[in-house]
């Protein structure tokens, strides 16, 4: 099992350029999320889905889009990179063992990206 | 609306020192869970601990013991005997949900822990 992977590990954008980072995950969850990471703030939520074909807003969705055509990737999407945008983002998945909040999120190892 | 702080933005002890980092909640929920994560310099967030509302009793793992005090809404983390392999940033984490049930977690702003020979 490779768990949670995340594609590219570093990339570097110019402001107005879009792209979009992938998530992939082996291990059957049904939930993903996109995370960002930026100094001093910790982990914030962009996005998450739920299941194949649903996506719903996190916490810092703007200037973010996803999808998830499959259950095992869930993509994120930048339309019009910012500076502003320069972060760490990390994916995660679920599953639900039957009861509510005992589910635990695994996390990929990290996309590093810069926009100048 | 829920909010995980910690304090400590970075500690620096010496090797085999104790040292236990605090971590303080708030939350309108009754039912909730609140994790530890460990982000070493590689950057990878590796999962320590889930504890549900419910449950108060400490738990101890190797030199990991956790400390939850519904009371004080905190529940802190202490490292026995600190070695420098667990010199990385710690996240305190709670729970919130979606309506469709997704877990969505509310990350604390992290405490850099070094730990030096």
């Amino acid at each position: 099992n490779a768990g949670v992977t995340q594609t590219p590990k570093f990339r570097v954008l110019k402001t107005g350029q879009s792209m979009t980072l992938l998530c992939a995950q082996d291990m059957n969850h049904e939930y993903m999320y996109w995370y960002r990471q930026d100094p001093g703030m910790g982990l914030r939520l962009i996005h998450y889905s739920v299941g194949e074909g649903t996506t719903a807003k996190g916490e810092v969705p703007d200037g973010y889009n996803v999808s998830r055509l499959k259950k095992q990737n869930f993509l994120l999407g930048l339309e019009s990179a910012a500076p502003s945008q320069t972060s760490v983002y990390f994916c995660a998945s679920s599953y639900s063992v039957g009861k509510r909040g005992q589910e635990t999120q695994y996390f990929g190892p990290g996309t590093r990206l810069l926009v100048l | 609306a829920q909010k995980v702080t910690q304090a400590q933005t970075e500690i620096s002890v010496v090797e085999k020192e104790d040292v236990t980092l605090d971590c303080v909640y708030e939350t309108r929920d009754t039912t909730y869970y609140l994790f530890w994560y460990k982000q070493p310099p590689s950057g990878e967030l590796v999962f320590l601990i889930r504890r549900n509302s419910f449950d108060e009793q400490n738990e101890i793992s190797g030199r990991y013991s956790w400390n939850f005090q519904k009371s004080t809404s905190s529940f802190n983390f202490t490292i026995t005997a600190s070695q420098v392999v667990d010199s990385a940033v710690y996240f305190c984490a709670l729970t919130t949900y979606a309506p469709q049930g997704a877990q969505k977690l509310v990350f604390g702003q992290g405490t850099r822990l070094t730990i030096n020979p």
